[in-house]
């Protein structure tokens, strides 16, 4: 069964300070990348997704993703994170075995004024 | 306005009832999921339905059981065997469960459970 692993769990960041958060999985085959973002009482929803293409994936408000298939990572960045980017973030990968999504644990950044 | 609704927002239920989560979209979509969100865990499947009257245990299906009778209705019942019912819940649907983009997810708000 395919795993995805978020290896931070809490981030606290300043202002303007760069962000990296990691994301690995652990299936083989061709697979379907995402990062969902949870704000603070709003629906989860889709920041990002990789299909197929250029590895570098842009999504909304700034964040990017790059697949690097042979370290099996989908790690998101964005090099200046706001305050309103305080968030729990998910990453999930769906191989094209099944149908279903694996989500990551989460990881929730704190971004300080 | 389109989009998936779960109700009630908060629920409080005493231990060994089972209670059940509303979940209803206006997407059309033919897929519909239910998650389990626990601190440090993520989201875990616990049923998904791709049609109407049909659907399949996800990952942690033990204690829970749905019914897909219409298809914009995937209502979830968390019985009195499911040991650790406490936890969020949320629903999604996508228009089918196949190839992108058909198989994007689109999430609810959320049901938070609390079994006393």
């Amino acid at each position: 069964a395919q795993s995805v692993s978020q290896h931070n769990h809490h981030v606290i960041l300043s202002e303007a300070a760069s962000l990296e958060l990691g994301c690995n999985y652990s299936y083989g085959g061709t697979v379907n990348l995402f990062w969902y973002v949870q704000y603070p009482g709003q629906h989860l929803q889709l920041l990002l997704k990789y299909f197929s293409g250029d590895p570098l994936v842009k999504g909304i408000k700034g964040f990017e993703a790059e697949f690097i298939k042979s370290k099996f990572s989908f790690n998101l960045r964005k090099p200046s994170v706001q305050w309103s980017d305080t968030a729990e973030y998910f990453c999930a990968v769906k191989n094209n075995a099944g149908n279903m999504l694996t989500f990551g644990g989460g990881t929730r950044l704190m971004v300080k004024p | 306005d389109g989009g998936i609704t779960q109700s009630p927002k908060y629920l409080f239920r005493k231990e060994g009832q089972n209670v059940t989560l509303s979940c209803e979209q206006n997407l059309n979509h033919d897929a519909m999921y239910w998650y389990r969100q626990d601190p440090g865990q993520g989201l875990r499947l616990i049923y998904y339905s791709q049609i109407v009257n049909d659907f399949q245990k996800g990952d942690i299906a033990e204690g829970y059981s749905v019914s897909r009778e219409k298809k914009e209705s995937f209502p979830l019942t968390v019985t009195s065997a499911q040991k650790n019912p406490t936890a969020f819940y949320l629903c999604a649907s996508s228009i089918d469960a196949g190839a992108y983009p058909y198989n994007e997810q689109f999430f609810g708000p959320g049901t938070r459970l609390t079994v006393l």
